[in-house]
């Protein structure tokens, strides 16, 4: 039973455009929400979070939206760059309760 | 800081046999959980441990199970190995280990069974 679905394994732009990554949630227990950022032969570091109290939060070039109606979330990447090919996971957690990650998003960015 | 450290990084094992694998958490962080990460699968919650006690499990075997020593080094072990124990393990730590707290991963023991 995967609670937390990124249904696009993955994700190639061009350098400058827009990287969109998308998550979606089956269960509405969960108010918090993360992405984690992994590169080969490294550990995931953490990138941005949101509580379901907002329906954004930014940090620099990356945006997550929340869409609690949808039980979909969003990363966006503005300008992409090609340090940010990565494996981007989402993570959801209930309040006290563990994260559940997704399956991961290779994002590919060309120069 | 140190950041969080997992030995080995790389292990082959056979079928049947168990294997160990550890994690020292960043200094001050009391709170270790581990991952299990497939292909297909992303990141798999297999326990969290505080203070030398399991607090969470996940949805695995019995034969997947883990300590912590009381300078919050961590242990996993996985006994009667599977082909389909091969993966990248994990482990995390973080302060106490509450929900909106960051978790800090090391790099990871990439297991294969063969």
């Amino acid at each position: 039973d995967q609670q937390v679905k990124q249904n696009s394994p993955s994700l190639s732009v061009q350098e400058g455009r827009i990287s969109i990554l998308n998550c979606d949630y089956t269960n509405s227990m969960f108010d918090y929400f993360l992405w984690y950022k992994k590169y080969p032969a490294e550990g995931p570091t953490f990138l941005i979070s949101i509580s379901s109290i907002k329906d954004k939060n930014e940090d620099g070039r990356f945006t997550v939206f929340l869409n609690k109606s949808a039980k979909h979330l969003s990363l966006h990447i503005v300008p992409s760059q090609p340090g940010d090919s990565a494996v981007y996971f989402c993570a959801a957690s209930p309040f006290n309760g563990k994260l559940t990650f997704g399956q991961g998003t290779i994002l590919t960015v060309h120069p | 800081k140190a950041g969080v450290t997992q030995t080995p990084r790389y292990l082959i094992k056979t079928r049947g046999q168990q294997v160990t694998l550890s994690c020292s958490p960043i200094s001050g962080h009391r709170s270790v959980s581990w991952y299990q990460q497939t292909p297909g699968q992303g990141l798999q919650f297999l326990f969290e441990y505080f203070s030398e006690t399991q607090r969470n499990k996940g949805n695995f075997p019995g034969r997947f199970s883990g300590r912590q020593f009381s300078n919050s080094r961590s242990e996993m072990n996985v006994s009667t190995l599977e082909l389909g124990d091969s993966a990248l393990y994990l482990c995390a730590s973080s302060l106490q280990g509450a929900t909106r707290e960051t978790q800090y991963f090391g790099p990871g023991t990439r297991l294969l069974v063969l």
